[in-house]
């Protein structure tokens, strides 16, 4: 059973530029997570989707913004890039009804913006 | 915001219990408590979670405070694997979605 994949795993991009980053959920899971780890942090919310939209937001600019698709992978996407976007993105999936609500989270993109 | 309140670093020797304290004094009625943690390089991996009572699984014991504002997690024989980055969150539990506020954690460091 695959767990919770994302790619790429390292991306560099440039100030003004934007990115895309991908997720793809554990197997069942039905709803995915973003957060922002900079170096030394605890991980940020950013927001999470579920039935293909956004259903809590954390305190990040509509720079950032996400999709969940019907087989219920998501994306990540930051335009205008600044150099404090730099950070580890992390990913987790869960299954909305599950009483735990336990996350399985992913290894994490590095961006680093130069 | 919920907030938490953790050290930054503790240290342990193998094979001994270790208790991980965190306070969390704005919590409110239907919040969570979950413990996850994050070993080097990897996304963080769930711990424990509980509400009012204490919770025990095969990984660790968590010990909820009567008034619910600290809570402690326990790791009954400390090996080197359990170096990591341990996040006390608090889960708002009034909607179905999760939205985890994490701190800045406690780094534990297991000596041989």
């Amino acid at each position: 059973d695959a767990g919770v994949t994302q790619s790429p795993t390292h991306l560099i991009k440039t100030r003004g530029q934007q990115v895309t980053l991908r997720c793809s959920p554990k197997s069942g899971h039905d709803t995915v997570s973003w957060y922002q780890q900079a170096l030394g942090q605890g991980p940020q919310f950013i927001f999470q989707y579920y039935e293909e939209e956004e259903r809590q937001r954390g305190n990040f600019p509509d720079r950032f913004s996400g999709h969940q698709f019907p087989n219920y992978s998501s994306e990540l996407n930051v335009n205008a890039l600044l150099l404090g976007d730099s950070a580890l993105y992390l990913c987790a999936s869960s299954f909305r009804t599950s009483r735990s609500y336990e996350q399985y989270f992913g290894p994490g993109t590095r961006l680093t913006v130069t | 915001d919920a907030k938490t309140t953790q050290p930054n670093s503790m240290e342990s020797n193998e094979e001994e219990p270790v208790h991980l304290p965190c306070n969390h004094s704005t919590i409110s009625g239907t919040d969570y408590i979950h413990w996850y943690r994050q070993l080097p390089s990897q996304g963080p991996e769930y711990v424990i979670h509980g509400l009012t009572s204490n919770v025990n699984n095969r990984m660790a014991s968590l010990a909820i405070a009567e008034d619910r504002k600290s809570s402690t997690l326990i790791l009954h024989r400390a090996t080197l694997r359990d170096a990591a980055v341990y996040y006390c969150i608090l889960r708002e539990g009034l909607y179905n979605f999760n939205k985890f506020y994490f701190g800045s954690g406690t780094k534990l460091n297991v000596k041989p």
